[in-house]
């Protein structure tokens, strides 16, 4: 089955940019989504089909996807964006949807 | 927009089963794709299979295989998710979420499970 692996933890300064990565066989052929994932809370979605943000996420927040990597970036990171990220492909071959381990992010 | 509400919170004994529900308002159940994750505390999210309206068939993967069964009532618009044979690493928050794409775009707010003897 699919395997994505992300860095368990990032730590960044505010104001900084952070970047999370979801690495992947090939995951730049597939479409690739982030959640954000505060304690205790369901998550919610930030980026989808590699770099669209939904209504309502700031524009510190964007996506890339290509080779073997994906990418979700935080520019000037605040307080409040510490939380856990996910990312997620869905398996074309058997449909099946697949979560990258998670990345804690620590604003320091 | 979606809006999904599941059951409450449930306490079980090993080898028992247990059924979570979620219902859902914003959109009828027959025009999405209902997923289930679950999360065990201090774990990350995992997939546990989908259910299809349009062929009434449902998708697991290899690790739920037999032990989980997706279903759906049109008429109360709500999803089911049944997990048997109850072990004590099944302790862990379900969420049904869908979404118009491939994303989960909508999520329930969760329901702890916790297997305990």
């Amino acid at each position: 089955s699919y395997v994505l692996t992300q860095p368990p933890s990032v730590s960044v300064a505010p104001g900084k940019t952070a970047k999370i990565t979801c690495g992947g066989d090939n995951v730049g052929t597939k479409s690739v989504h982030w959640y954000q994932q505060r304690p205790g809370q369901a998550p919610i979605l930030v980026i989808y089909y590699d770099s669209d943000r939904p209504s309502g996420i700031p524009e510190r927040f964007s996506g890339s996807n290509s080779g073997n990597t994906a990418t979700l970036t935080i520019s000037r990171v605040e307080a409040g964006d510490e939380a856990d990220y996910y990312c997620q492909v869905r398996d074309s071959s058997s449909d099946h949807r697949v979560f990258g381990g998670g990345t804690k992010l620590t604003v320091l | 927009q979606v809006h999904l509400v599941q059951s409450g919170a449930e306490v079980k004994k090993p080898g028992a089963s247990v059924k979570v529900s979620c219902k859902v308002s914003g959109y009828t159940l027959t025009e999405l794709s209902m997923h289930w994750v679950r999360q065990a505390p201090g774990k990350g999210l995992e997939w546990m299979g989908t259910f299809d309206p349009e062929d009434g068939e449902a998708i697991y993967p290899q690790t739920f295989q037999g032990r989980v069964t997706l279903t759906e009532d049109t008429s109360t618009e709500s999803a089911y998710m049944d997990l048997s044979s109850l072990r004590s690493e099944d302790t862990a928050v379900y969420y049904c979420a869908t979404g118009v794409g491939d994303s989960f775009d909508f999520w329930g707010q969760g329901t702890l499970v916790t297997v305990s003897s």
